[in-house]
């Protein structure tokens, strides 16, 4: 167990819809991290915040935005879904602002659209 | 831009056997390069990092990688493998905001 809660586990969900899945870091880590696991892409780095305020940004979709609130949960929020957005999501936590402190990862959210 | 490629996506070994996963990296600065599991239904799991210092880095279960900068390679190794080393490895690079990884590499440890 990572610490890293990530929920909910699985998600199905029809085109054009909006979901929010949610992140609860390790006690203490102040950065949370996203990133998209898919068959055709990979682990592609989505975005992270540290301490509530977004730090770097990756190959977000204009669709997805996130926010990190006052006691360090993030929430990645996906809107107008396509087939596409299918992906296994992570969420990662580190006590610093980077990455090159070990990250802790949740086991992710599995997002079904049909 | 920092890249890693990984240049196996499935390796089946063989129980107790030595198995190797190749990675080189792509990199105009400093390098900062990990090693990362994943078991079935799983998050990922830091094996080992290299940030600076000594290139052969040892990590858990196990396993140890060596940074080598001539020939821009981060290889993971492990003298004698087990059943439950079955996962899926991913080579990283840091730019320390963002970890960029690799395809991955499907190790499969047969009896």
């Amino acid at each position: 167990d990572s610490g890293v809660t990530q929920t909910p586990k699985h998600l199905i969900t029809a085109t054009g819809q909006r979901v929010t899945l949610r992140c609860s870091p390790r006690s203490g880590d102040l950065s949370v991290y996203w990133y998209q696991q898919s068959l055709d892409q990979g682990l592609q780095f989505l975005i992270q915040y540290y301490n509530g305020e977004e730090r770097a940004k990756g190959n977000i979709l204009e669709r997805f935005s996130a926010q990190q609130f006052p006691d360090l949960h993030s929430e990645l929020n996906l809107s107008s879904l396509e087939l596409g957005d299918s992906a296994l999501y992570f969420c990662a936590s580190s006590w610093t602002g980077d990455m090159n402190t070990e990250a802790f990862f949740g086991q992710g959210t599995r997002l079904t659209v049909v | 831009a920092q890249s890693v490629t990984q240049l196996d996506s499935q390796v089946p070994v063989f129980e107790e056997a030595p198995v190797e996963l190749r990675c080189n990296y792509s990199s105009s600065v400093s390098v900062y390069l990990f090693w990362y599991v994943q078991y079935p239904n799983q998050g990922l799991q830091l094996l080992l990092k290299y940030l600076s210092g000594s290139t052969l880095v040892k990590g858990i279960n196990g396993f140890e990688a060596e940074f080598n900068k001539s020939q821009t390679s981060f290889h993971l190794r492990k003298p004698s493998v087990h059943i439950s080393d079955t996962a899926e490895y991913f080579c990283a690079v840091s730019d320390y905001y963002k970890l960029s990884f690799g395809a991955g590499t499907t190790v499969t440890v047969r009896a």
